[in-house]
């Protein structure tokens, strides 16, 4: 089955830097790479995602990259504020809708002011 | 806008107890997932239900079980509530979708912090 290494496990940054979150995967058949980002106490929410026909998305501060011959994918945060501090997911699958995704195991990101 | 509800933000329960998570959702989505969230250790899949009645066990179904009888409610059972059950559990459900229309993410609900005492 799929496996998704992601790391770091923690990063801290100060505010106004640029985080990059790196996860891989296993499952050459995987196309579709979501990522959840998980403020405390609260549910993790969708905020961003990549299919295999594309390299790269972007959505105002945050984009995410796809590398498929290498099996990696980021998330990269440019401009960092507090509030992007949270737990970070990335997820594989083979997309369509009753793939289930493969997570890994998160990134806990501060952003200090 | 709240579309995946979970009964219970905290529970404490004894060992030995039978414990219920209820989960609903508002969306017509046909699948939905349970997870337990443990830190260090990501999200990991217990049970999920393409459809009413079926259920599928994830990677670590050992001690609960589940229950679909409606579309909308999909139910989590830890049969004889342990202390290493203790964890934050997260309902999920996701629309089945068809050929290449998105979108393929989840939404979750708040999660059940449950400790088992």
């Amino acid at each position: 089955g799929e496996n998704v290494e992601q790391h770091p496990s923690t990063l801290s940054v100060q505010e106004g830097d640029s985080a990059v979150i790196k996860c891989t995967y296993s499952d050459s058949a995987s196309n579709y790479f979501p990522w959840y980002k998980q403020e405390l106490g609260k549910r993790p929410q969708l905020i961003i995602d990549i299919r295999s026909n594309v390299g790269e998305k972007k959505d105002q501060r945050i984009a995410v990259t796809l590398n498929k011959t290498a099996k990696h994918f980021s998330l990269h945060i440019t401009e960092t504020q507090p509030e992007d501090s949270a737990v970070y997911f990335c997820a594989a699958s083979k997309g369509g809708g009753s793939y289930i995704p493969t997570f890994g195991r998160g990134t806990s990101l501060i952003v200090h002011p | 806008d709240v579309k995946v509800t979970q009964s219970s933000r905290y529970l404490v329960k004894r060992t030995g107890e039978k414990v219920f998570l209820e989960c609903v959702q508002d969306m017509d989505h046909e699948n939905m997932f349970w997870y337990r969230q443990d830190p260090g250790l990501g999200l990991r899949l217990i049970y999920f239900s393409y459809d009413v009645k079926m259920k599928e066990k994830g990677d670590i179904p050992e001690g609960y079980s589940v229950s679909r009888e409606k579309k909308e409610r999909f139910s989590l059972i830890l049969e004889s509530a342990s202390t290493n059950q203790t964890s934050m559990y997260l309902c999920a459900s996701k629309s089945h979708g068809q050929g290449v229309r998105p979108p393929y993410g989840y939404t979750f609900g708040s999660g059940t912090r449950l400790t088992v005492v």
